[in-house]
């Protein structure tokens, strides 16, 4: 079946990139996305990319996608500590019928 | 101001007890569905519903039943509530299937 899988855990300093990576297995993907959930919140969609685009960019964030490895990546330049959160990752795709199909989340940890 | 409602925020409860957590949407949106979220998990789809008296299962149903009787209303009923379905809970909204969801703030409901 289809799968979405993320790191668990990032750690970074204040004022580097962050990367924060996602993998995925169901090739008819046809979006995928970020969400961010700070604390006690929400999720709040950060961006999403069609499964035809390479690259999207928006302000601070870059989301990278490889189709041929199914990797998707979002870069978050100068992060942060409003930048700490759980950031998902997730796809539709034609088979799931376009059902949201989850990654665990990753824990964006900022040091001073 | 268009927004996902969720009640109540947090729930105490004993095992067996019916309960029912209420969702509300003021965006005319035709999909909601019920999530839950558990550590290390991320979320897990309980149910949805692509539009008035259409429901379907998700990937956890078990232990759950909703309805949709009308468009903007997708409450969450737990018959017999039991301590693994303490939880995290969130319902979410969109104009499609397809599109990007929207999410209400979550409902936190422990089971003893």
């Amino acid at each position: 079946g289809e799968d979405v899988e993320q790191s668990l855990f990032l750690s970074v300093r204040e004022g580097d990139s962050s990367v924060i990576n996602c993998t995925y297995t169901d090739s008819s993907s046809t979006y995928l996305y970020w969400y961010k959930q700070e604390p006690g919140a929400g999720l709040q969609l950060l961006t999403y990319i069609f499964s035809n685009m390479d690259m999207k960019q928006d302000q601070r964030l870059t989301v990278l996608l490889n189709k041929k490895d199914k990797h998707l990546s979002l870069r978050i330049a100068d992060t942060q500590t409003g930048d700490s959160a759980i950031y998902f990752c997730a796809e539709s795709t034609m088979d799931s019928n376009y059902q949201l199909i989850w990654g665990a989340g990753t824990k964006l940890i900022i040091k001073p | 101001e268009a927004q996902v409602t969720q009640n109540p925020r947090y729930l105490i409860t004993v095992t067996g007890k019916k309960l029912t957590v209420t969702c509300s949407q003021n965006m005319n949106h035709e999909y909601m569905s019920w999530y839950r979220q558990d550590p290390g998990l991320g979320l897990r789809q309980i149910y949805y519903s692509m539009n008035v008296e259409v429901t379907d299962k998700g990937d956890v149903p078990e232990g759950y039943k909703v309805s949709r009787k009308e468009k903007r209303n997708f409450p969450l009923i737990l018959e017999s509530p039991s301590p693994n379905q303490t939880s995290l809970y969130f319902c979410a909204s969109s104009p499609g299937g397809q599109e990007t969801q929207y999410f209400g703030p979550g409902t936190r409901l422990l089971v003893l």
